[in-house]
């Protein structure tokens, strides 16, 4: 992900539909990419991840994306439901920078409609 | 799953203060933490890489006099934000990877106010 510290989007879904958020990373040597939730006023916590040698990856609910050719990712939530409600982060590890030191995207915060 | 704990969640300093953060990894060792702040409704940005038993390592821009990092134990990591100023009032999140593990785990995050 690139952070360039702006406002964060909004996406606002009714409850039950399906959620996309995108994400854009900038690092074409990036190997692995993270989905964070936030919830206000707390940490992010691990939702799903992704290596760089697929293009699909599947949880529970939710579905992670991979577009090399255009370094594009997605998250999908399906059904969404009103404790989905936070702010979403990709994150990506660019090969060669240490395990675990991730670049976190801008973010995208979800509102669930009731 | 792996526990990181951050203390405190909340801390409000005069300025010229210095304020103490410390990460705990409770259920697993960590030679490696991360620092990261957020500012209001934006990303978080990674400040700087603690290292267990050496000195860290600092992201460009970031004031090494400033954010005072020290890893003492496997377990513990504290950032000292030192003379505090309100333009230093953040939202201050660790994380620490569990070897075991791909991911990494992070704190619940210190809320920072200088006044």
């Amino acid at each position: 992900g690139e952070s360039v510290g702006l406002h964060l989007p909004t996406l606002s879904v009714q409850e039950g539909d399906n959620s996309i958020i995108n994400c854009a990373y900038s690092n074409s040597a990036s190997d692995y990419f993270i989905w964070y939730k936030q919830e206000s006023g707390k940490g992010p916590q691990f939702i799903i991840d992704i290596r760089s040698n697929m293009d699909k990856r599947q949880g529970q609910r939710v579905t992670v994306l991979l577009n090399k050719t255009v370094k594009h990712l997605s998250l999908q939530i399906a059904a969404t439901q009103p404790g989905d409600s936070a702010v979403y982060f990709c994150a990506d590890r660019p090969h060669g920078s240490g395990t675990y030191k991730y670049i976190f995207g801008t973010g995208t915060r979800l509102k669930v409609l009731a | 799953g792996a526990v990181v704990s951050q203390h405190p969640s909340w801390v409000i300093c005069k300025s010229g203060t210095s304020v103490k953060i410390e990460c705990r990894s409770l259920d697993f060792q960590a030679t490696t933490m991360f620092w990261y702040r957020q500012f209001p409704k934006q990303s978080l940005m990674l400040m700087a890489t603690s290292n267990e038993g050496s000195k860290a390592t600092y992201e460009q821009g970031v004031e090494k006099d400033k954010f005072l990092i020290n890893h003492a134990s496997l377990t513990l990591s504290t950032l000292t934000v030192t003379s505090a100023h309100p333009e230093d009032s953040s939202f201050y999140i660790c994380s620490a990877p569990d070897g075991l593990k791909t991911e990494a785990f992070f704190g619940q995050g210190t809320r920072l106010t200088v006044v």
